[in-house]
């Protein structure tokens, strides 16, 4: 069966730190991956998505960037974080061999709180 | 207007009623449709998708009426574990991910 980790699961960081967040998926090949964000008390935001390695779509332009080494690894990164990057990160899987539009799985998130 | 609408709730219901939210989108090209359930502080899971016939699983009815662009999601029996943040959830053609609503919370109460 498919598996989705995230880590960290929680992250406290100082305005201007660099941000790094992984997410790994097993037991399935060549997914569609997903990066949401979700701020307190909000709906899911997506940020970006990625149909293969190295290939990325940005949803919503910020500070923020993507990548896909792998393929089955997305990682989520900044160079310098704003007090508005605090939320729910969320990676998702869907798709694969089935094609984009299907059900997506989530991970379990990294709450990030900006100080 | 926002892609997909929701009621925000919070929905107050007794054990064992039954309880109906509804969804609308805005895209008629729309071509798939799911719920959701997020619990506080967890990430979504799928509950069922949405079919055009409408279907059942369990104690859960979702509709899909694609004329005026809503889906409903019926709980009967509710439980307190029932209790959460029910996402509509829509996908079409152009985007490559899901739109999701803001939800819908429901506490059940003993």
């Amino acid at each position: 069966s498919q598996t989705i980790h995230q880590w960290p699961a929680t992250l406290v960081q100082p305005v201007g730190s660099p941000l790094s967040l992984e997410c790994t998926v097993e037991g399935t090949s060549n997914p569609n991956l997903y990066w949401y964000r979700q701020a307190a008390g909000r709906g899911l935001q997506l940020l970006f998505y990625s149909v293969g390695i190295g290939q990325i779509s940005s949803e919503v332009p910020q500070n923020l960037s993507a990548s896909r080494p792998q393929d089955r690894q997305f990682i989520l990164s900044s160079k310098k974080l704003l007090l508005s990057d605090s939320g729910f990160y969320l990676c998702a899987w869907g798709g694969g061999e089935r094609g984009v539009g299907d059900t997506q799985y989530f991970g379990p998130g990294t709450r990030l709180t900006v100080l | 207007r926002k892609e997909v609408e929701q009621d925000p709730g919070p929905f107050n219901v007794p054990e064992g009623a039954t309880v109906a939210f509804n969804c609308t989108y805005s895209n008629s090209a729309s071509q798939s449709f799911f719920w959701y359930r997020q619990d506080c502080r967890k990430e979504p899971k799928l509950l069922m998708s949405v079919y055009s016939s409408g279907n059942e699983d369990g104690r859960f009815t979702a509709q899909l009426n694609r004329a005026s662009q809503y889906i409903s999601l019926l709980i009967r029996d509710s439980k307190l574990s029932d209790s959460a943040t029910y996402l509509c959830v829509v996908f079409h053609t152009g985007r490559r991910a899901l739109t999701f609503g803001s939800g819908t919370r429901l506490q059940v109460q003993p």
